[in-house]
């Protein structure tokens, strides 16, 4: 069964600091991994999505990439600021059966200090 | 604009009361899913419905129930079966053909408290 672990669970930094947030899946059987924010009693906002068959995706100052092979996908947040802080989920989305279901890591919670 | 809706945004349930979580999608998606977060943890994948009128168990369907009778609209029930039913659910859909291209968009989240 597929896996998917954020490390560290949490995470303090202070402002202007570029940081890295990681992700490892246990099945290299993807068909691509998205990286989420979730605001505290909020909804998921969808960030970067790569594909199995990309490496990087970038979008202002976040980069996130992808190494199916070894099973693991960073997420890149250049010159963090405060509006930063919010829990970070990576997932996966993998085949069960007919479907195609997303499994998610448990997040990690940034928090950027002024 | 285009996007997911559920409601109410906090709900409390009584011992022994069933309750339902309304999820409405206007972004003409045919599959949409119901999940169970919990304090520190990430998202569980309760039911999934890939076309109207058929769905499917996920991980932890235990005590929940579902219908899809409209395309936009996929309602997730919490019976008095599920003991802990306290968490934050969410609802998401996603373009079925070309799912692999692209991601899940989600709504904003139930609240559920047992009083």
């Amino acid at each position: 069964k597929q896996e998917v672990t954020q490390i560290p669970a949490a995470l303090s930094v202070p402002e202007g600091e570029n940081l890295v947030l990681n992700c490892s899946f246990t099945d290299s059987a993807i068909y691509n991994l998205q990286w989420f924010r979730q605001d505290p009693g909020k909804g998921l906002t969808s960030l970067l999505l790569i594909q199995s068959s990309q490496r990087e995706q970038t979008s202002g100052r976040l980069n996130a990439s992808l190494d199916k092979s070894s099973g693991r996908s960073t997420l890149y947040i250049a010159a963090s600021q405060p509006g930063d802080s919010a829990t970070y989920l990576c997932a996966v989305l993998i085949s069960s059966g007919s479907a195609r279901q997303l499994t998610f890591g448990s997040g990690t919670q940034l928090t950027v200090l002024p | 604009d285009g996007g997911i809706t559920q409601s109410p945004k906090y709900l409390f349930r009584k011992e022994g009361q069933n309750v339902t979580l309304s999820c409405e999608q206007n972004l003409n998606h045919d599959a949409m899913y119901w999940y169970r977060q919990d304090p520190g943890q990430g998202l569980r994948l309760i039911y999934y419905s890939q076309i109207v009128n058929d769905f499917q168990k996920g991980d932890i369907a235990e005590g929940y129930s579902v219908s899809r009778e409209k395309k936009e609209s996929f309602p997730l029930t919490v019976t008095s079966a599920q003991k802990n039913p306290t968490a934050f659910y969410l609802c998401a859909s996603s373009p079925m053909r070309t799912v692999g291209w692209y991601g899940y968009t989600f709504g904003s989240g139930t609240r559920l408290t047992v009083v």
